[in-house]
């Protein structure tokens, strides 16, 4: 099946510096990708959508200018967390539907000091 | 809007007993409906999915009905086993954007 991966797979980082993570389809073509934060034990929240050649399209609440986006080609989209603070800990998961099926990143696990 | 309204867990089950995860939604065009299951420290996995009212999807002894007529999409198993321990979300995905909604996931532990 479709393969996306995520890179890195857990990052730490000091409080105010910028991480950058990397969502890459591996067998398919994607002009939209999906980024998605997961809080422990609760469910999926959809932060925004990634156009290739265009701008992405945020969520409701979701600081454009916090959580970067940048989809340079069909199959590489990232998201940059600028000015990381600890509250940004989470879970960060990317998806790409080649078809009508989402397929998932394994995801980003974001630890801020 | 469209949403997904999943069966809160967690849910604790012997291993070899039936298991049946409630997944009700709502939607003003015509979802496609999947179930997602996320192992232990794992990403998202695709269970099943059903395009259109009346499929069943099916995977790994798991099934799930699309039945329009009362909104449902609702997971079973037979006979679970200790390895079928996760969380499960219930989706839908539905035009014009395809963007998907999650249900707030069911966690599930087999126990021996």
């Amino acid at each position: 099946g479709a393969v996306v991966s995520q890179h890195p797979s857990w990052v730490i980082c000091k409080s105010g510096t910028s991480v950058k993570i990397e969502c890459r389809s591996l067998d398919f073509q994607a002009t939209t990708m999906f980024w998605y934060r997961q809080f422990p034990k609760q469910s999926l929240m959809l932060m925004a959508t990634s156009n290739e050649g265009s701008k992405a399209t945020y969520e409701q609440g979701v600081e454009k200018d916090k959580f970067l986006i940048n989809h340079a080609s069909l199959t590489l989209s990232t998201l940059t967390v600028t000015s990381a603070h600890p509250e940004d800990s989470s879970f960060y998961i990317c998806s790409a539907p080649p078809l009508d099926t989402q397929y998932f990143g394994p995801g980003t696990r974001l630890t801020v000091l | 809007g469209d949403s997904v309204t999943q069966m809160e867990g967690p849910v604790t089950l012997s291993e070899e007993a039936f298991l049946t995860i409630n997944c009700t939604y709502t939607a003003t065009g015509y979802p496609s409906l999947f179930w997602y299951v996320q192992y232990p420290g794992e990403g998202l996995q695709l269970l099943l999915k059903a395009t259109k009212a009346d499929d069943k999807g099916s995977n790994k002894g798991f099934e799930a009905t699309y039945r329009k007529e009362t909104t449902s999409f609702h997971l079973e198993k037979g006979s679970v086993q200790v390895s079928d321990s996760a969380v499960y979300f219930c989706a839908l995905s539905a035009p014009p954007g395809n963007q998907f909604y999650f249900g707030t996931g069911t966690s599930l532990t087999v126990i021996p």
